[in-house]
């Protein structure tokens, strides 16, 4: 089956580290998203990437690192200068743009050890 | 920026009862989504509206876009346990704008 997979569903981050969250997708999907929610605030978008090797930056993209090597993967970094990584991080494909509908994987879950 | 307020914030029905989800945009919508979230999971997409009076229906879940493309609104009927979760509408005001979710209306279906 198609679909978007993220590993892993819980990270824990000690201070001074980063940490990468995957995202893998099998639906030939040219979009990838990575969004950050947070209780009470719905989604904010990190960064996206429409096709390889591009990427731009979202609302939130401060903190944060991407890549963009292989259609199917879009890795999120979480930097040491992330001060509030806490949060639960979704990550979304799409077949182009912005209006086509957005497909979620399941969420990595990232606390502060 | 445009901005999406969902309204009520919660709801409380009782199995079996009819209930309406709305979603109003400070622009007008180029496009308009709904989702809906069980906690600690991912969004699972349920239906896309464009056309002013657009209407959308899966199984007991209907959703309207109206005629100014302003607002939309959810409605189930004969709400089931299965139902429950968190539902976020999405929009884009235009054809190369980002998406922008609401901030969700947690659903609760009781017996």
């Amino acid at each position: 089956d198609g679909g978007i997979t993220q590993s892993p569903k819980y990270l824990f981050r000690k201070e001074g580290q980063n940490v990468t969250l995957s995202c893998e997708q099998n639906l030939n999907h040219d979009a990838m998203y990575w969004y950050r929610q947070d209780p009470g605030q719905g989604l904010r978008l990190i960064y996206y990437s429409q096709i390889v090797n591009d990427f731009q930056k979202g609302d939130i993209a401060e903190g944060y690192s991407v890549s963009r090597e292989k259609k199917e993967s879009f890795p999120l970094t979480v930097t040491s200068a992330q001060k509030n990584p806490t949060a639960f991080y979704l990550c979304a494909s799409s077949m182009g743009r912005f209006n086509q509908p957005q497909h979620f994987g399941d969420g990595t879950r990232l606390s502060i050890l | 920026s445009q901005e999406l307020e969902q309204s009520p914030q919660s709801l409380i029905v009782q199995e079996g009862k009819n209930l309406t989800i709305n979603c109003t945009s400070s622009k007008t919508l180029y496009g308009l989504y709904w989702y809906k979230q069980k906690y600690g999971e991912g969004l699972i997409f349920l239906m896309m509206l464009q056309k002013g009076g657009e209407e959308k229906s899966h199984e007991k879940i209907t959703a309207k876009l109206d005629e100014k493309k302003q607002q939309s609104s959810l409605h189930i009927t004969a709400s089931q346990p299965s139902h429950a979760g968190i539902y976020l509408c999405g929009a884009v005001p235009d054809l190369d704008e980002k998406l922008t979710f609401g901030t969700g209306t947690r659903l609760t279906i009781i017996p």
